[in-house]
């Protein structure tokens, strides 16, 4: 069975500092993984996945995720961060016909 | 391009009775998921229809069943609620149904049972 696992339920960050927000998967086969942003009372927006090839991979709104198979990790990360990116931020490895989620991380980013 | 729709929006029903959530997918996708998400917690998929044929059903009671029509618009039905089904249910659409396609999201239909 697959899985992802996200360490943290909570990451802060002053805004203008770069953001990190973690994730592990497992997976039997090549790993297929996406990121979803969730604002409050809002419906998932798609950022960025990795399905081969460059293992920094480049999203919507500034984000970028960097794939590590030797660590079966795929953080998230943005270079300088915005009140704005305050949300909830959930990482997801795909299966035959199924989006497997982690349980999510909130980022709020202090003025 | 519109997006995924979905509707209702918000829905408040009493135990055991059913619903009908509906959700239209982006124009030329043909894949519609159906997930649950329970607050506090990652969506849970629950089906996919492809093409109008089950392709994939989640650890869900059979109180859960969906359908998919000729338009690839689709319909997500609960029997017999119970409180536990309070949730935000999600939609997804997608080109194909390959591990590689990018499932977009609709708003959610919020579903409250008392």
């Amino acid at each position: 069975a697959q899985s992802v696992a996200q360490p943290e339920d909570q990451v802060n960050v002053a805004e203008g500092n770069p953001l990190t927000v973690k994730c592990t998967y497992s997976v039997s086969g090549n790993p297929y993984l996406f990121w979803y942003v969730q604002y409050p009372n809002r419906g998932l927006q798609f950022l960025l996945k990795y399905i081969t090839g460059d293992n920094l991979v480049k999203g919507s709104y500034g984000f970028e995720a960097e794939f590590n198979k030797s660590q079966t990790s795929f953080h998230l990360k943005k270079p300088s961060a915005l009140v704005s990116d305050s949300a909830l931020y959930f990482c997801a490895v795909s299966g035959y016909s199924t989006l497997t989620f982690g349980k999510g991380t909130m980022l709020l980013v202090s003025p | 391009d519109a997006g995924v729709t979905q509707s209702p929006t918000h829905l408040i029903k009493t135990r055991g009775q059913q619903v009908t959530l509906r959700c239209s997918p982006i124009s030329g996708h043909k894949s519609v998921s159906w997930y649950q998400q329970v607050l506090g917690q990652g969506p849970q998929f629950i089906f996919q229809y492809y093409e109008k044929e089950e392709r994939g059903r989640g650890n869900f009671p059979d109180r859960f069943s969906a359908r998919q029509f000729p338009n690839y618009s689709s319909e997500l039905n609960v029997n017999a609620l119970l409180l536990g089904d309070s949730a935000l249910y999600l939609c997804a659409s997608s080109l194909r149904d390959t591990y590689t396609d990018t499932q977009y999201f609709g708003p959610g239909t919020r579903l409250t049972v008392l």
